[in-house]
């Protein structure tokens, strides 16, 4: 069964704290994603990566950075928390023979005061 | 660039009445095409993809290149389907995904 576990399930930050949220999968995917999810926004790719040590851009990259040193993590960084970043996180990764297939985390709910 | 729209952000719907949500993409080759369910509490996950052609709890999904359209159908609606509904493309680029923004589905008793 694959397994896609996130540090936590829900976050308090302060504006301008540096935040970390962990994304570690047991399956030996390839590749990993950090999506935000808003309502009527959908989910929209931050960040994600093929490989150990690689990372691409998504569609809303600004404000955030992440980290892939070894292949079941994925960690998404936000160097200075800001209000508008409150969302529901979403990370999920997938194999690069299954185009398509992503499986997902539960979830970590940030609120930035 | 690769868009996908969901027209309606919330379904309600009778129990046993026919439901349809619709998905319309913009993609200038040849996507793959699918529906991603998020149950109350649970995490999101894979329900179908076109390729398969296949019917997942009682629903489908037809792509149509002409219309740039894949919507979902269920003749059906059961309240166990109350969830919500994300329809998603992927080209050329793999394994990315691109999402609408969703659709909410209420099936009533």
């Amino acid at each position: 069964d694959v397994k896609v576990t996130q540090s936590s399930r829900y976050l308090v930050k302060r504006t301008g704290e540096k935040v970390f949220l962990e994304c570690v999968q047991d399956m030996d995917h390839e590749n990993m994603f950090w999506y935000r999810q808003d309502p009527g926004l959908g989910l929209r790719l931050i960040y994600f990566s093929y490989d150990v040590k690689m990372k691409e851009k998504g569609d809303i990259p600004e404000g955030y950075s992440v980290s892939r040193e070894k292949k079941e993590r994925f960690s998404l960084i936000l160097e200075s928390a800001s209000t508008n970043q409150t969302s529901m996180y979403l990370c999920a990764s997938s194999s690069t023979g299954t185009s398509g297939e992503q499986f997902f985390g539960p979830g970590t709910r940030l609120t930035v005061l | 660039a690769q868009r996908v729209t969901q027209p309606e952000k919330l379904l309600s719907v009778f129990k046993g009445a026919p439901v349809e949500l619709k998905c319309n993409y913009s993609y200038s080759g040849s996507p793959e095409l699918f529906w991603y369910v998020q149950y109350s509490r649970q995490r999101l996950q894979l329900l179908l993809r076109h390729i398969s052609r296949e019917s997942i709890k009682g629903f489908t999904a037809d792509l149509n290149k002409g219309e740039t359209s894949f919507h979902l159908k269920k003749p059906f609606a059961q309240e166990e389907d109350s969830a919500m509904y994300y329809c998603a493309l992927t080209g050329a680029a793999g394994n990315k995904l691109t999402f609408g923004g969703g659709t909410r589905v209420l099936v009533k008793p």
